[in-house]
């Protein structure tokens, strides 16, 4: 079956550490999204890539990085300059007509002490 | 620009009875809009989308939505609650002025109670 994996569902790092979230997709989508959601505050859009390497920043870009190589992977990096690192992270791609829905990876739950 | 607003971050009904989650939104040119369910520690899956063929959409387990122009409004129904339904629900908005880019709102929390 076609979909987004995201690895891995748990991840614990100590402060001023670099980490990578993986995002792989086999559903043939142009369009890659990383989010970031926190209780109460709905899902804030981080960084989108609508075509292979090419990216842009979304809403909250500070302190994260990505990258597009290949056409099925979207990795996000959390750098040590993110000041408040600790959410839940999930994966998104999209057809590329502006009425495709997004598709949803189950997420990367990232725990910084 | 574009906007949704979730009124009611929780929502409390008894099994069998109906659901009603309410979302406006704004925007400046004809909007796409679509609900999302997320179940606890999974990502969100589509339940229903408007895109202009037909005001009144159905989704997925029963729900609905029908979108109003003159009230900037994309309600979410089901006629009978089932406790399966106990999950957070999502209005998003796309426009093609924004390269695509879904906004969200801040979510609505169903619980069904028995």
């Amino acid at each position: 079956d076609g979909g987004i994996t995201q690895s891995p569902k748990y991840l614990f790092r100590k402060e001023g550490q670099n980490v990578t979230l993986s995002c792989e997709q086999n559903l043939n989508h142009d369009a890659m999204y990383w989010y970031r959601q926190d209780p109460g505050q709905g899902l804030r859009l981080i960084y989108y890539s609508q075509i292979v390497n090419d990216f842009q920043k979304g809403d909250i870009a500070e302190g994260y990085s990505v990258s597009r190589e290949k056409k099925e992977s979207f990795p996000l990096t959390v750098t040590s300059a993110q000041k408040n690192p600790t959410a839940f992270y999930l994966c998104a791609s999209s057809g590329f007509s502006y009425n495709s829905p997004l598709h949803f990876g189950n997420g990367t739950r990232l725990t910084v002490t | 620009a574009q906007s949704v607003t979730q009124l009611g971050s929780h929502v409390s009904v008894s099994e069998g009875a109906l659901v009603l989650l309410r979302c406006n939104y704004s925007s400046s040119v004809p909007p796409y809009l679509f609900w999302y369910v997320q179940y606890p520690n999974q990502g969100l899956q589509l339940l229903l989308k408007y895109t202009s063929a037909a005001t009144l959409v159905k989704g997925i387990n029963g729900f609905e939505a029908e979108f109003k122009k003159s009230e900037t409004s994309f309600h979410l129904t089901k006629p009978s609650a089932h406790m399966s339904d106990a999950a957070e629900y999502f209005c998003a908005v796309t426009a093609n002025t924004n390269a695509g880019k879904s906004t969200f709102g801040d979510g609505t929390t169903l619980t069904v109670k028995p």
